[in-house]
């Protein structure tokens, strides 16, 4: 059973809107999540994190939101570019298993300009 | 400052046929790791290691290999090949420590085919 979902394998949006990507996790011990970003032929690259103690964090065109009780977290992209258009993951770890990442299905953006 | 090498690029591979992928990584990481990618899976984690001669199991470890022998290489090696194998594998690499990322850096990956 997969601890960490992305219930949506695509999403296209126009350039210049807002893209929004949904994760939920089951599994209450992680306390650290991640997002990765991945092109075609290349390797997941880091995107954004956040910590379990914080509810947001953001990091210029990207912000990462994290609803600890429904254990959710959601990443947006603001505005979205046409070099956004890639594959996304998100991970999860907990404290006790430092440095090994549970990570999602991915979701396919694309968008268009 | 090469990152995070694999190879190789491509391979296929007869059922039954064993072979091994390579990962090397420059940046002195202590924690090393295999994941395959399957369509709608994500990522899943196969073995890591958190130094030099040791390694351990992560979800799915069947029918792989691995080693640490030095802190710079982490071959993979598939034993006897099943079409179930065909996937596209990534190797990472990271500080043990916690920080913002991990320093989780990524290979570009292998694909494999076993026909």
């Amino acid at each position: 059973d997969q601890q960490v979902k992305q219930n949506s394998p695509s999403l296209s949006v126009q350039e210049g809107r807002i893209s929004i990507l949904n994760c939920d996790y089951t599994n209450s011990m992680f306390d650290y999540f991640l997002w990765y970003k991945k092109y075609p032929a290349e390797g997941p690259t880091f995107l954004i994190s956040i910590s379990s103690i914080k509810d947001k964090n953001e990091d210029g065109r990207f912000t990462v939101f994290l609803n600890k009780s429904a254990k959710h977290l959601s990443l947006h992209i603001v505005p979205s570019q046409p070099g956004d258009s890639a594959v996304y993951f998100c991970a999860a770890s907990d404290t006790g298993a430092v440095n090994k990442l549970t990570f999602g299905g991915g979701t396919r953006v694309l968008v268009k300009p | 400052n090469a990152g995070v090498t694999q190879t190789p690029k491509f391979q296929v591979l007869k059922t039954g046929q064993s072979m091994t992928l390579q990962c090397a990584q420059d940046m002195n990481h202590e924690y090393m790791s295999w994941y395959r990618q399957d369509p709608g899976m994500g990522l899943r984690l196969i073995h890591y290691s958190v130094g030099a001669g040791i390694t351990d199991q992560g979800e799915v470890p069947n029918g792989y290999n691995v080693s640490r022998s030095t802190t710079e290489d982490f071959p993979l090696r598939l034993l006897s090949a099943a079409p179930s194998q065909t996937s596209v594998y990534f190797c990472a690499s990271s500080y043990l420590n916690r920080g913002s990322n991990y320093g989780y850096t990524f290979g570009s990956g292998t694909r494999l085919t076993v026909v």
